[in-house]
């Protein structure tokens, strides 16, 4: 299992942000894609959720205003979009998978098991 | 939504010591599905325990989890040098919001 997300990004106050996940070594259905968030020296925030199957999401309430999660099943990536960059959105984005609740089994891990290894999103003017 | 409030902070340890982590949920985490993760310098978090009590894969039995309805902790027997990190909680619950604690850091 791998989830290897882009590069760091800069950007200016206002403008968007698109981080991708590339997933690989699973079948992604019964997985969703969760989005975490870690801004210098803080803890961690969670920021919601896809299912790669139905593209359906669940945000954050603190989140739901300017995050967009995308799903691209040709090439098996998740993507999150942040716009109207502020400064406290500098921060490490992570993305980890988690099975879907529904289809948990005796056996399953019931958590974050695989993470991304981060991209450092800098808002800065 | 559920707040996962950890303490300490932080904890001053020595190598071979006993970590005790506590997690309190203010309000009962359904089926007792908290997790715990541990978190290097530099690196992404890495899953210790789910569902309360269970070691995930590759991780030794000095760690150990306890707890049930809003009040859970992380027990670590004997402190090895690698284990000096930053542990948070996490739960989801079923509708299904998550969240984090906002982590205990384990110092030298």
């Amino acid at each position: 299992v791998q989830l290897v997300q882009s590069g760091a990004e800069v950007k200016k106050p206002g403008a968007s942000v698109k981080v991708s996940c590339k997933a690989s070594g699973y079948s992604f259905s019964g997985f969703y894609i969760h989005w975490v968030r870690q801004a210098p020296g803080q803890g961690l925030e969670w920021l919601g959720w896809i299912n790669p199957t139905s593209g359906g999401t669940l945000y954050a309430h603190n989140a739901r205003a300017r995050v967009t999660m995308t799903w691209d099943a040709s090439i098996g990536a998740a993507y999150l979009e942040l716009t109207g960059l502020i400064f406290d959105d500098t921060a490490i984005y992570y993305c980890t998978r988690k099975k879907a609740l529904f289809l948990l089994t005796a056996t399953d891990v019931n958590a974050f098991d695989y993470w991304g290894q981060g991209t450092l999103v800098t808002v800065s003017s | 939504d559920i707040v996962l409030t950890q303490s300490p902070g932080t904890l001053s340890l020595s190598p071979g010591d006993r970590a005790t982590l506590s997690c309190r949920a203010s309000q009962s985490v359904s089926g007792n599905t908290l997790a715990w993760y541990q978190q290097r310098p530099g690196q992404a978090p890495r899953l210790l325990m789910y569902d309360t009590s269970s070691r995930a894969t590759g991780i030794p039995d000095r760690f150990r989890g306890s707890g049930s309805g809003t009040d859970f902790t992380l027990t670590i027997s004997r402190l090895e040098p690698e284990d000096f990190a930053v542990y948070f909680c996490q739960q989801c619950n079923n509708s299904p919001m998550c969240s984090f604690g906002q982590g205990t850091k384990v110092e030298i």
